[in-house]
Parts: structure tokens; C-alpha cells; sequence
């Protein structure tokens, strides 16, 4: 149980597009998810908290407006990279926590390269 | 506010070694606490996690951690290193609550055969 998937695995796009990736939890409802970027051998970032029903909380540093979260369901949230540039190129990861635990489950990731 | 170090980010043994992966955390409050593994290119996958029960945690893949409230620590551990056993190794601390985690910077795992 507690799976998460992530969709699409890679993304290639040119820049100035935009690109939407979609997190999914497969065998639970969750309330909260997560968004993570990840650099070439760093730590994971934080990006935002997105909240099923309301506004994502963004952390200091990101773009809201780049990076547009939407949580319409307890079992979907999509990221949107908005008029995506060669730095946004990074492994996306999101998270899921289902609302009774206190674990977050991990989505396999969204490799996103911007040409 | 919570933060986690992981001391050393390349740590290399001898398959069948004794793995041990270092993390020091802050917290402002009693902290959960978690140990998850990265394969290259791919998510998370949750290693082990501390709630306030036992302090010897016990986790998946033979690794277990031991929470140590007066050091600060959650150390990670295996008793034999096996070649598998080689990827990225984050640890992780948040409060209760929807609070996000906060992680390390990582520790890379190799195995040397």
C-alpha cells in the first residue's frame, strides 16, 4: 500500500513552454502533498505544500506564479512550470501523507530537461 | 525551526562491512524522525522512521537507527554492507502535525566487492 505515482516519468520541452506534472496517490486519500525539486547531487528543496481544496503554501524563494499547484482532489495534485527556462531543468519529486500517519511516501520523480 | 546534518555526503565500505550513515538533527519539539534510500533516478523510498516509541528502529533491507535524544542523533546502520545497499541516503525531521520534512544533504553509499 501507499504508493505514489508521478506522471510523466521524463519531459523534454522547449523553453518558454509550459509543462504540467501530475502526483497521484494510488491507494489512499491525501489532504496534504508535497512538492520537492531536487539538483544534480543536492538535497531535496522543498517547493511548496499543497492543501486538497485550498491555496499551496510556497516556500521563500519559489515562484507561485511560475510553479502553479493545483490539489482539486484528495488523490491528485498537478504541477504547472510556467514558461519553463533551461534552469528550471530538474528532478521534480511530490509526496503524498495520508491523513491518519505521520509518513510521507514518495513519488518515483519527473525528470523535466528545458532546451 | 528543524535542521538536519548528515555528516560526511560519500561514505564507502567493503561488502559485508559494518554501514554506518551519521545524522544530527535540531528540533525545537520532540521530533519524527526518518531515514529514506534514492536509487539513481528514481523517488524516496522509506528506509525507517522514529515516532517516539522504541528508540531501536528497525527498517527494511537489514538497516536499523537508534534515536538518541542526548546527542542529538539518528544514526543509520547495517551490520553487513551488501553490494545492493549502494545509493543515496537521506535523513529526514519534522514536527507532528502536516509539517513538511526537512532533509540532509544526503550521504552516497558505495560498496566496494
Amino acid at each position: 500500500g501507499a504508493v505514489v505515482s508521478q506522471h510523466p516519468s521524463r519531459v523534454i520541452c522547449k523553453s518558454g513552454t509550459s509543462v504540467k506534472i501530475e502526483c497521484r496517490s494510488l491507494d489512499f486519500q491525501a489532504t496534504t502533498m508535497f512538492w520537492y525539486r531536487q539538483f544534480p547531487k543536492k538535497s531535496l528543496m522543498l517547493m511548496a505544500t499543497s492543501n486538497e481544496g485550498s491555496k499551496a503554501t510556497y516556500e521563500q524563494g519559489v515562484e507561485k506564479d511560475k510553479f502553479l499547484i493545483n490539489h482539486a482532489s484528495l488523490t491528485l495534485s498537478t504541477l504547472t512550470v510556467t514558461s519553463a527556462h533551461p534552469e528550471d531543468s530538474s528532478f521534480y519529486i511530490c509526496s503524498a501523507k495520508p491523513s491518519a500517519t505521520d509518513t510521507q511516501y514518495f513519488g518515483p520523480g519527473t525528470r523535466l530537461t528545458v532546451l | 525551526a528543524q535542521s538536519v546534518t548528515q555528516l560526511g555526503s560519500h561514505v564507502s565500505v567493503s561488502e559485508g562491512a559494518l554501514v554506518l550513515l551519521r545524522c544530527n538533527y535540531s528540533s525545537s519539539v520532540p521530533p519524527y524522525l526518518f531515514w529514506y534510500v534514492q536509487y539513481p533516478n528514481q523517488g524516496l523510498q522509506l528506509l525507517l522512521k522514529y515516532t517516539s516509541a522504541a528508540t531501536l528502529v528497525k527498517g527494511i533491507n537489514g538497516f536499523e537507527a537508534e534515536f538518541k535524544k542526548s546527542e542529538t542523533s539518528f544514526h543509520l546502520t547495517k551490520p553487513s554492507a551488501h553490494m545492493s545497499d549502494a545509493a543515496e541516503y537521506f535523513c529526514a525531521v519534522r514536527n507532528s502535525g502536516n509539517t513538511p520534512l526537512v532533509f540532509g544533504k544526503g550521504t552516497r553509499l558505495s560498496v566496494i566487492a
